[in-house]
């Protein structure tokens, strides 16, 4: 069965670094979405992405996160200039419409640590 | 404020019990609901969707009915086994392919 892959799964950096975090939805999906779950607190939304463009932000998606669909495949996320309270698990997800009612699948998650 | 609540937060059964989750949301206005499962340090897998113009999607040994108007959802378990005992999400989305509000899920524990 399809599945949505996200790498790397655990990811270690110092305050201030730049991370890259990639994830390849299932291949015929057309909405993309990341969102975050700090240890013990909700799953939170970050970002949609639609037809090549953002579709919707939340407030934790500031000048510091960014998104891109490089190659059709891939769907990243980067964080420029990391701080201590990006640390979290991020997740990707992907949904379609046709038969699925937008049901969103969600990726394994990459385990971002900011020391 | 679009709020997800869901209760109890933690729930201890015996194995083969039959078992209730709850999750209320504040706007009825939703699109769809969504449960998932997610074990500890792992990602989220979806159980079931709904669709606001439904009353009950069944997977299974897991049922879950919604109630739009009261902005109420139940996960029925039947038969709980011990490979059941995680953390169960509850989700809702507002407008179609728009983002999901979460709930802060209940951890469940099935004990043989």
């Amino acid at each position: 069965e399809p599945e949505v892959t996200q790498t790397p799964s655990h990811q270690v950096t110092q305050m201030g670094q730049e991370v890259i975090l990639r994830c390849v939805p299932i291949s015929n999906h057309l909405y993309f979405y990341w969102y975050r779950q700090i240890l013990g607190q909700k799953v939170e939304f970050l970002v949609s992405f639609y037809n090549n463009e953002i579709s919707e932000k939340s407030e934790i998606f500031d000048d510091q996160f960014s998104v891109e669909r490089p190659d059709g495949s891939n769907f990243t996320l980067k964080i420029r200039s990391t701080k201590l309270e990006d640390s979290a698990m991020y997740f990707c997800a992907s949904s379609e419409l046709l038969g699925k009612g937008y049901e969103q699948y969600f990726g394994p998650g990459t385990r971002l640590t900011v020391t | 404020k679009q709020e997800v609540t869901q209760i109890p937060a933690a729930l201890s059964v015996p194995e083969g019990e039959n078992l209730v989750l709850n999750c209320s949301f504040t706007d009825s206005a939703i699109y769809n609901l969504q449960w998932f499962r997610q074990d500890p340090g792992k990602g989220l897998t979806s159980l079931l969707l709904i669709q606001s113009s439904q009353r009950e999607q069944t997977s299974g040994r897991l049922n879950a009915s919604l109630d739009k108007s009261s902005g109420r959802s139940t996960l029925y378990i039947a038969a709980s086994q011990p490979g059941d005992s995680a953390t169960y999400l509850c989700a809702v989305m507002y407008n179609q392919g728009g983002k999901l509000i979460f709930g802060q899920g209940t951890e469940l524990s099935v004990k043989p």
